[in-house]
């Protein structure tokens, strides 16, 4: 089953203290991303990437790192997570091969950051 | 610089009815995808479809069909027969077409759909 996954799906946590959500997917696909959403502000992309170690900005990658050492995972680094980090992150997978264009998403991570 | 307008923030219409969602794009670019995604009220996102600048065939995909005119940079999305289950936000996106993963999204429109 063609499946993105992302841990953890809800974390609280304080400003300052480094943290990773971890995104994995299983379809091979060479395309990655994450995106934020907050409310009136709708999704923007934070990240993407192309494949293994090509990475590039989204609209919104400040006070964000990610990494891509592998297809299969892309995980996001907050490295100093500050207040307006607080979002809900979703992460993506996606082929795109004319006729059989597809993305999958992750569940989505709720971020708290007090 | 692009950008994505979804002019209809919210849109109520009685089951069965047909339904249609604008969205407006700019960019300078002549060379682009559009993309057009749907987010039920249980919060996942679910990608719907992906065209690309040169293709300005319309699409159809069961209940669903996509509009691309190029004339007036929309690529407007119709439901066929609504149903309760098509209640959602449905978010109109556009990418380069060298920068294929960089995508930029419109605010969204809510969509409700009663029974």
């Amino acid at each position: 089953e063609a499946q993105v996954t992302q841990n953890p799906r809800y974390l609280i946590t304080v400003t300052g203290k480094k943290l990773t959500v971890t995104c994995s997917q299983n379809m091979n696909h060479e395309y990655m991303s994450w995106y934020r959403q907050d409310p009136g502000l709708g999704l923007r992309q934070i990240y993407y990437s192309m494949n293994v170690e090509v990475t590039d900005k989204g609209d919104v990658p400040e006070g964000y790192k990610v990494s891509r050492k592998e297809k299969r995972n892309f995980p996001l680094i907050l490295e100093s997570p500050s207040p307006n980090q607080t979002s809900l992150y979703f992460c993506a997978s996606s082929l795109w091969d004319r006729g059989t264009d597809t993305q999958y998403f992750g569940p989505g991570t709720r971020l708290t950051v007090l | 610089a692009q950008k994505v307008t979804q002019a209809q923030t919210e849109i109520s219409v009685v089951e069965k009815e047909d339904v249609t969602l604008d969205c407006v794009y700019e960019t300078r670019d002549t060379t682009y995808y559009l993309f057009w995604y749907k987010q039920p009220p249980s919060g996942e996102l679910v990608f719907l479809i992906r065209r690309n600048s040169f293709d300005e065939q319309n699409e159809i995909s069961g209940r669903y069909s996509w509009n691309f005119q190029k004339s007036t940079s929309s690529f407007n999305f119709t439901i066929t027969a609504s149903q309760v289950v098509d209640s959602a936000v449905y978010f109109c996106a556009l990418s380069e077409m060298n920068r294929d993963d960089k995508i930029i999204f419109g605010k969204g429109t809510r969509l409700h759909i009663l029974p």
